[in-house]
């Protein structure tokens, strides 16, 4: 059973699209943390929320921690063949920002032109 | 160095060798982790070490599994006897502190044939 369940797990779209991932728990997280990873690197840090209700924006990038700390999402605007890749959400469980950084299943975007 | 170095980077082994792999940290980052990813999957926790404390090993899948760091510095991750389904991308990432900005390397790609 994951911790982390992301959906949609595939997500194919045409250049200029709007998308939103989701990441969501039953527990709640200390924080939450998005990745991208290209194949054959390590996944690279997007964003960090803490605080319930955060949204942060990254240029085409919205994230959104929910209110009760259990869920956050990810909006692309007018995606891009340059978005492809797979998109992780990872969090620290409970109260501590230490430790086990768990790690959702991950969604795989691919963004044609 | 600039980031966290893992060697090798492709690594192919016959079914029952024991394999080691090595992950060199971002100097002075206190926290190092070790991950196992399979293809197109998310992350699974393998160990955690920071600075002197003992390890979390929670995620060690059997005991053909080890890991070491020695201080603040290289860190090996062991597997003994390996299987086919030991085949996988093992990924090692450290943290200034445990928490907060995560650098991943490329990876090990290690294939049990």
């Amino acid at each position: 059973t994951q911790l982390l369940e992301q959906s949609p797990q595939f997500l194919s779209i045409q250049e200029g699209e709007n998308l939103t991932v989701y990441c969501n728990s039953s527990s709640v997280f200390s924080s939450l943390q998005w990745y991208r990873q290209e194949p054959g690197e390590g996944p690279v840090l997007l964003v960090t929320v803490v605080t319930g209700g955060e949204v942060k924006k990254l240029k085409r990038l919205t994230f959104q921690f929910g209110d009760a700390r259990k869920d956050s999402s990810l909006h692309i605007t007018a995606a891009q063949p340059g978005d492809t890749g797979l998109y992780l959400c990872a969090g620290f469980h409970g109260s501590s920002n230490t430790g086990k950084l768990i790690f959702g299943q991950g969604t795989t975007l691919q963004v044609k032109p | 160095g600039a980031g966290v170095s893992q060697s090798p980077s492709n690594k192919v082994t016959e079914k029952g060798k024991d394999v080691e792999l090595r992950c060199d940290p971002i100097s002075g980052h206190t926290a190092l982790y070790w991950y196992r990813q399979r293809l197109g999957q998310g992350l699974e926790f393998l160990i955690y070490f920071q600075g002197n404390s003992a390890p979390d090993k929670s995620g060690l899948p059997s005991d053909r599994f080890s890991a070491e760091r020695t201080g603040e510095s290289v860190s090996t991750l062991t597997i003994q006897r390996t299987q086919q389904e030991d085949s996988a991308v093992y990924l090692c990432a450290s943290s200034l502190r445990g928490g907060y900005g995560y650098t991943f390397g490329s990876g090990t790609r290690l294939t049990v044939v």
